[in-house]
């Protein structure tokens, strides 16, 4: 399944599944971004990262997608586990800081 | 190496008194950042500072919201006379380098604030 990454919107997978999240952001000019995961109660936590000059980064589980055309971002999680559920935020360099979007809450059923 | 300390990790405050919330960066990182966030919602952009610098605090409310980082010291997000809106989980991050450079940021616990 997937999901746009605005309002908080929830999207329920099964474990074992892959997952897709999107997010819209909106500087043309940012050049880096971030997918954090926040979990209850706890502050955001580095997944993945990407720059402009690529459209793609793999990590272990994980991959972010970039598309500077309709300025879009992508994570996918491959084979999800419970222990993967949480909020995800994508964040974009903004000037001198990072702005987040609103994020999405993904829940794995067992 | 402790990560980004955040303290008190909860506070509760009486309408019309005052917050302080502290952030101590990472070891080596001379860049903090300060976020808000309301219940279900993503984080906010509120300030970001150097040390003794502050270098972008067009997400600060104008009023009753302001930052410091002392060259000595954690960073102080201060809220005077708080209100039961400013009730919300207040994250602090650090890095090395500016975020237009293009680096992570490495983020705190955080600090919920409830105003009764």
């Amino acid at each position: 399944g997937e999901s746009v990454g605005l309002h908080l919107p929830t999207l329920s997978v099964q474990e074992g599944d892959n997952s897709i999240i999107n997010c819209a952001y909106s500087n043309s000019a940012s050049d880096y971004f971030i997918w954090y995961k926040q979990e209850s109660g706890k502050g955001p936590q580095f997944i993945i990262d990407i720059r402009s000059n690529m459209d793609k980064r793999q990590g272990q589980r994980v991959t972010v997608l970039l598309n500077k055309t309709v300025k879009h971002l992508s994570l996918q999680i491959a084979a999800t586990q419970p222990g993967d559920s949480a909020v995800y935020f994508c964040a974009e360099n903004w000037g001198n800081d990072m702005r987040f979007g609103a994020g999405t809450r993904l829940t794995v059923k067992p | 190496n402790a990560g980004v300390m955040q303290n008190p990790r909860h506070l509760v405050r009486r309408r019309g008194q005052e917050a302080r919330l502290r952030c101590s960066p990472m070891k080596g990182h001379s860049h903090v950042y300060w976020y808000r966030q309301l219940p279900e919602e993503g984080l906010k952009f509120m300030v970001y500072l150097q040390k003794e610098n502050i270098i972008d605090e067009s997400g600060m409310p104008k009023e009753r919201f302001s930052a410091e980082f002392p060259k000595e010291g954690p960073s102080i997000l201060r809220i005077q006379q708080v209100v039961r809106g400013d009730s919300a989980a207040y994250f602090c991050a650090s890095s090395p380098v500016t975020g237009g450079a293009g680096t992570e940021a490495f983020f705190g616990q955080g600090t919920r604030l409830t105003v009764v």
